[in-house]
């Protein structure tokens, strides 16, 4: 089974207005990643979180890591019609630092 | 910098066809991976190297074996397709730091068993 999952499956919101994704796990990890795929492209790696960092920023981007909880955010500020894409949260297990997995992504969908 | 390129973009196969999906990367990583996506379920890990010469199962292995030639290639062969095996299949490429660092990944391999 995949050790990532995410929630919503997905989300529609209006341009301007936040966009919140969250994504659990199963087992403990290195670092977590975020990724953005629009339709028929390869992914694109977003931000990263080492597992002993809370929260980090990039940008419009905030993501936080709870550990304890086994799950991530993700928070898109500001949404742009631009930002219209599946994201995955993906993570490398403790002791397997090649080990990268998805999970089966949240298609946001911003209207103009 | 090509970054990561997969070879081909589409394929068509018989069931019972052999095909060998190409990798190559030229950013110096030690770590490359294979993939396959299909509607609804992410991106699923097929096999994934952690450096050259080394090469371990993903999540759904079978059906594929795969090849990392040198430190540039990755290659990953069906021996006998399967209309299952129909899917999008992508390659990437990631540097190994202590905690781990970003994938690169290629624009995709579009394969259709009928």
């Amino acid at each position: 089974s995949q050790q990532g999952e995410e929630d919503p499956q997905a989300l529609s919101i209006q341009e301007g207005e936040n966009a919140t994704m969250n994504c659990s796990y199963k087992t403990s990890i290195n670092n977590l990643q975020w990724y953005r795929q629009n339709s028929g492209r390869g992914l694109v790696h977003l931000i990263l979180i080492r597992s002993n960092e809370r929260e980090k920023h990039s940008g419009r981007l905030r993501v936080t890591l709870d550990t304890s909880k086994k799950s991530s955010s993700l928070l898109i500020t500001a949404s742009r019609a631009a930002d219209t894409a599946s994201y995955f949260c993906a993570t490398t297990p403790t002791g397997a630092n090649s080990k990268l997995t998805f999970g089966k992504g949240i298609t946001l969908s911003v209207r103009p | 910098n090509a970054g990561v390129t997969q070879t081909p973009k589409f394929q068509v196969l018989k069931t019972g066809q052999s095909m060998t999906l190409q990798c190559a990367q030229d950013m110096n990583h030690n770590s490359m991976y294979w993939y396959r996506q299909d509607p609804g379920m992410g991106l699923r890990l097929i096999y994934y190297s952690a450096s050259e010469g080394t090469t371990d199962k993903g999540e759904v292995p079978n059906g594929y074996n795969v090849s990392r030639l040198n430190k540039r290639e990755f290659s990953l062969r069906l021996e006998s397709a399967a209309p299952s095996q129909t899917s999008v299949y992508f390659c990437a490429s990631s540097g190994t730091g202590v905690r781990g660092t970003e994938a690169f990944f290629g624009q995709g391999t579009r394969l259709t068993v009928v």
